[in-house]
């Protein structure tokens, strides 16, 4: 059975700490993301990497960064949390290309304080 | 870039009776779009996906129907269960490569016993 786990499920931080978010997908999958899940806004995306070491900004990068030195683990860095960075956090994966099936985790609710 | 507008935001429904989501796409270039379910407290799962070389695809209780000259598409469940309860995402992309996936901003099912 496929599997994307985020290791944290729910976090509380203060404003300006530094916030590790961690992914780990089991499929061998080179594709990763970080998607952020707000009510009426749906998912969007945030970082994305295609390969180890590779990574790719999505539509609302600011105020974070990734990492991936593994091709299994993909995680996603807040420098200084904000307030409005209070969200649900999902992680997935996918193979290679594009018209693949994208496997999420169960996500990562943050709040900011 | 792409642009996805899903309606409704959210949709009540008897059990039994039957649920229609609808999604337009702005890129006549996208050719794949998958359904998303996403359950209460866990991360999407693709239900379903149609090609933009096939007009309509089954699955059981669910459709999908494409129209690439209007550029819409729409999700249809039949015979509603309560376990079908859940927000539904559609989303669009291009195949060939990696491209972007691109969400609606999620439909709120609840179906009434």
């Amino acid at each position: 059975d496929v599997k994307v786990t985020q290791s944290s499920r729910y976090l509380v931080k203060r404003t300006g700490e530094k916030v590790f978010l961690e992914c780990v997908q089991d499929m061998d999958h080179e594709n990763m993301f970080w998607y952020r899940q707000d009510p009426g806004l749906g998912l969007r995306l945030i970082y994305f990497s295609y390969d180890v070491k590779m990574k790719e900004k999505g539509d609302i990068p600011e105020g974070y960064s990734v990492s991936r030195e593994k091709k299994e683990r993909f995680s996603l860095i807040l420098e200084s949390a904000s307030t409005n960075q209070t969200s649900m956090y999902l992680c997935a994966s996918s193979q290679q290309g594009s018209g693949n099936t994208i496997y999420f985790g169960e996500g990562s609710w943050l709040t900011v304080v | 870039g792409e642009n996805v507008e899903q309606h409704p935001s959210t949709l009540s429904v008897q059990e039994g009776d039957s649920a229609v989501i609808k999604c337009t796409y702005s890129d006549s270039a996208s050719n794949y779009f998958p359904w998303y379910k996403q359950e209460l407290g866990k991360g999407p799962q693709l239900i379903i996906d149609i090609r933009s070389n096939v007009g309509e695809k089954k699955d059981q209780r669910i459709a999908v129907t494409l129209n690439k000259t209007a550029k819409h598409f729409s999700l249809h469940i039949t015979e509603t269960q309560p376990e079908d309860s859940a927000v539904y995402f559609c989303a669009a992309s291009m195949t060939g490569g990696y491209q972007k996936v691109t969400f609606g901003t999620g439909t709120k099912l609840q179906v009434i016993p």
